[in-house]
């Protein structure tokens, strides 16, 4: 089992629709969680930290469940500048961090 | 703000010639990463220092890659010599020591290896 796992993509959804992300870790004793986002041929960028309690950032939502060691990013109101690659980030052990394979959103006119 | 600075951004060069890739992370940032990303296999941790000592480099794939960080400022990553299969985007990324502290990243450096 990979120690992050992500949807398998690409996600295509016009303007303006909803699309949720999914995300499961391995190691349970992980504490820190992000969802970062990456444009074609550009490094990583963080997007949001993902908070216990869930945490909202304008359109974007994220939600953790520890029991189950799952992770979630819902985009709500699609922009075409939504587009890009969303990848899962989950600390390992101190300041190690392993990145999900990344889910591609298109988002369509 | 200065961001994490890699340079070169592209690097073409042929089989077997040594290949060096630098990067200076965010000032005050303790952590420092250097990472390689492929279509086939994604982003990959190959190394990482915390307060310039070498934590964990179980993700170098072998003994032609070495890394060293000399001082809080710089960071090397060298491949020598160099393969085909080096071919990838490497990117140096750094953050505060904290395991709830994200990673900022370098622009990266294209690498094709010919």
């Amino acid at each position: 089992r990979k120690e992050v796992e992500q949807d398998p993509g690409p996600f295509n959804v016009p303007e303006g629709a909803t699309v949720a992300f999914n995300c499961t870790y391995s190691n349970s004793a992980s504490q820190s969680f992000f969802w970062y986002r990456q444009d074609c041929r550009k490094e990583p960028k963080l997007l949001m930290s993902v908070y216990s309690s869930g945490n909202e950032d304008g359109r974007f939502t994220a939600q953790l469940n520890r029991a189950s060691q799952y992770i979630s990013l819902l985009i709500r109101d699609s922009k075409l500048s939504d587009s890009a690659t969303y990848l899962c980030v989950v600390n390992y052990q101190g300041g190690k961090l392993i990145f999900g394979q990344g889910t591609e959103l298109s988002v369509k006119p | 703000d200065a961001g994490v600075i890699q340079s070169p951004r592209h690097e073409v060069t042929e089989m077997g010639q040594e290949v060096t890739l630098r990067c200076k992370p965010i000032s005050g940032h303790n952590s420092l990463f250097w990472y390689r990303q492929t279509m086939m296999r994604g982003l990959e941790l190959l190394i990482y220092f915390n307060n310039n000592v070498p934590i964990d480099d179980s993700g170098m794939p072998e003994d032609r890659f070495s890394a060293k960080m000399p001082n809080a400022s710089f960071s090397t990553l060298k491949i020598q010599p160099s393969e085909p299969r080096d071919s990838a985007v490497y990117f140096c990324a750094s953050s505060l020591s904290s395991s709830n502290q994200p990673q900022h990243f370098g622009d990266g450096t294209r690498l094709s290896i010919l």
